[in-house]
C-alpha cells in the first residue's frame, strides 16, 4: 500500500514563510493524485484547505498556496499568523482510495 | 447549522461490531461520495471508506475484510459498520462529504472507545 510521507515538525517565524511537503512511496506526486490539504487545530475537525492540487476552497486564506514542486505536493504558506500553529495533512489518490500523510505539526515561533 | 450529524456506541468490548451512521442535511445526496475518516487518539488521519448515492463502495485495503459502508438514500443516511474490534479501532471517527476529488464537509467527530 502506499505510504504518504510528510515533514513531522516544522517551525516558523511570525510573518515568515513556510513551505510543507508531501512524497509518494510509488513514485513522483502528480495531478492525477489529486492533492488535498488539510489543517487541524487542537479538538477541532479537520478543515480542507485545497484539493486537486491547488484548488482552493471558498474558507482558504489568500496567504496559502497549494502546488506541485519536484515531484512532491506542497503547501506554503505565507505572511504566516499566529492562529496557523496546527497540525496540516496532505492526502493522495493512489488509485485503491485515498492515503493520508502522516501530518505536519506546524508551530508558529 | 448542523450539516452532518452522526450517532452510535461509544463503547465497545474487544471482538464487538462497531455501528455508526450519519445523516446528511445539506445539499444533495447524490453526486457525491460519502466517507468514513478516523482519527485514533494522538495520532493521524485514516480513510476508511466511501459510498455514493449509487451504492458503488470503496474501502481502504487494510480495513476491507472488516468493514462495510451502506446507505439509505430515503433517509439521506449513510453508515459504517466495522467488525471485531480491537483497542486499535479506537479513534475519533468523521463522516464527511467527499467527490469531486475534494473533502469539505465534516462532522465534529465521535470516539468511539474500545476496551474490556
Amino acid at each position: 500500500q502506499t505510504v504518504v510521507t510528510q515533514e513531522p515538525s516544522l517551525t516558523v517565524s511570525p510573518g515568515g514563510t513556510v513551505t510543507l511537503t508531501c512524497t509518494s512511496s510509488t513514485g513522483a506526486v502528480t495531478s492525477g493524485h489529486h492533492p488535498n490539504w488539510l489543517q487541524q487545530k487542537p479538538g477541532q475537525a479537520p478543515r480542507a484547505l485545497f484539493y486537486n492540487t491547488n484548488y482552493k476552497h471558498s474558507w482558504t486564506p489568500a496567504r496559502f498556496s497549494g502546488s506541485l514542486l519536484g515531484g512532491q505536493a506542497a503547501l506554503t504558506l505565507s505572511g504566516v499568523r499566529p492562529e496557523d500553529e496546527a497540525d496540516y495533512y496532505c492526502l493522495l489518490y493512489s488509485g485503491a482510495g485515498w492515503v493520508f500523510g502522516g501530518g505536519t505539526r506546524l508551530t508558529v515561533l | 447549522q448542523v450539516q452532518l450529524q452522526q450517532w452510535g456506541a461509544g463503547r465497545l468490548r474487544p471482538s464487538e461490531t462497531l455501528s455508526l451512521s450519519c445523516a446528511v442535511y445539506v445539499g444533495s445526496f447524490s453526486g457525491y461520495y460519502w466517507t468514513w475518516i478516523r482519527q485514533p487518539p494522538g495520532k493521524g488521519l485514516e480513510w476508511i471508506g466511501e459510498i455514493n448515492h449509487r451504492e458503488s463502495v470503496n474501502y481502504n485495503p487494510s480495513l476491507k475484510s472488516r468493514v462495510t459502508i451502506s446507505v439509505d438514500k430515503s433517509k439521506n443516511q449513510f453508515s459504517l459498520k466495522m467488525r471485531f474490534v480491537t483497542a486499535a479501532d479506537t479513534a475519533v471517527y468523521y463522516c464527511v462529504r467527499g467527490g469531486y476529488w475534494m473533502f469539505d464537509l465534516w462532522d465534529q467527530g465521535a470516539l468511539v472507545t474500545v476496551s474490556s
